[in-house]
């Protein structure tokens, strides 16, 4: 059974912070995503890996960065936390993209920055 | 890049009706077109997909059917009942060296008992 797991369930922080979040599959996956959810908008891709060290922007990729320095460990970095970064952030996983694409999410980090 | 439109944003119907969803892409690069199923406070859970090189796809009450020509894919639900209220997001991806996978906005769909 996947398990895709997040460092935090609720964060709050302050505006200008660094916030670190983190997330964790335990299934050998090669294709790590980090997701921002917002009422109305759905489920927007933020940045994702397919292999240690590599990235790709996603959709809306400004005043984050990530890191993958380990397979199984993907981490969201939000640089200077602003108030419209206020957002649930869903991690997911997946296997080789050569197999299947089924993405598996974790349980999700709801952050609030004040 | 990729773009998807999910229609509607609500869909009420009553236990037993028959729900669909409709959504397009923009991408006909677009090969793999997974529905997740989100229920209140839980996370996004798959639960149908189809490939660029089927038509159709049936899994007991759910079925997605997909036309490439026109770039658009919709999830049917017959004999709804109460567990299916949810919010249903539908995806395309596209291969760019790993999968990047775009979602529409989300439809929340009510089954009144």
């Amino acid at each position: 059974d996947v398990k895709v797991t997040q460092s935090s369930r609720y964060l709050v922080k302050r505006t200008g912070e660094k916030v670190f979040l983190e997330c964790v599959q335990d299934m050998d996956h090669e294709n790590m995503f980090w997701y921002r959810q917002d009422p109305g908008l759905g489920l927007r891709l933020i940045y994702f890996s397919y292999d240690v060290k590599m990235k790709e922007k996603g959709d809306i990729p400004e005043g984050y960065s990530v890191s993958r320095e380990k397979k199984e460990r993907f981490s969201l970095i939000l640089e200077s936390a602003s108030t419209n970064q206020t957002s649930m952030y869903l991690c997911a996983s997946s296997l080789s993209p050569s197999t299947k694409e089924t993405q598996y999410f974790g349980p999700g980090t709801r952050l609030l920055v004040l | 890049g990729e773009n998807v439109e999910q229609h509607p944003s609500t869909l009420s119907v009553q236990e037993g009706d028959s729900a669909v969803i409709k959504c397009t892409y923009s991408d006909s690069a677009s090969n793999y077109f997974p529905w997740y199923k989100q229920e209140l406070g839980k996370r996004p859970q798959l639960i149908i997909d189809i490939r660029s090189n089927v038509g159709e796809k049936k899994d007991q009450r759910i079925a997605v059917t997909l036309n490439k020509t026109a770039k658009h894919f919709s999830l049917h639900i017959t004999e709804t009942q109460p567990e299916d209220s949810a919010v249903y997001f539908c995806a395309a991806t596209l291969n760019t060296g790993g999968f990047k996978t775009i979602f529409g906005a989300g439809t929340r769909l009510f089954v009144k008992a």
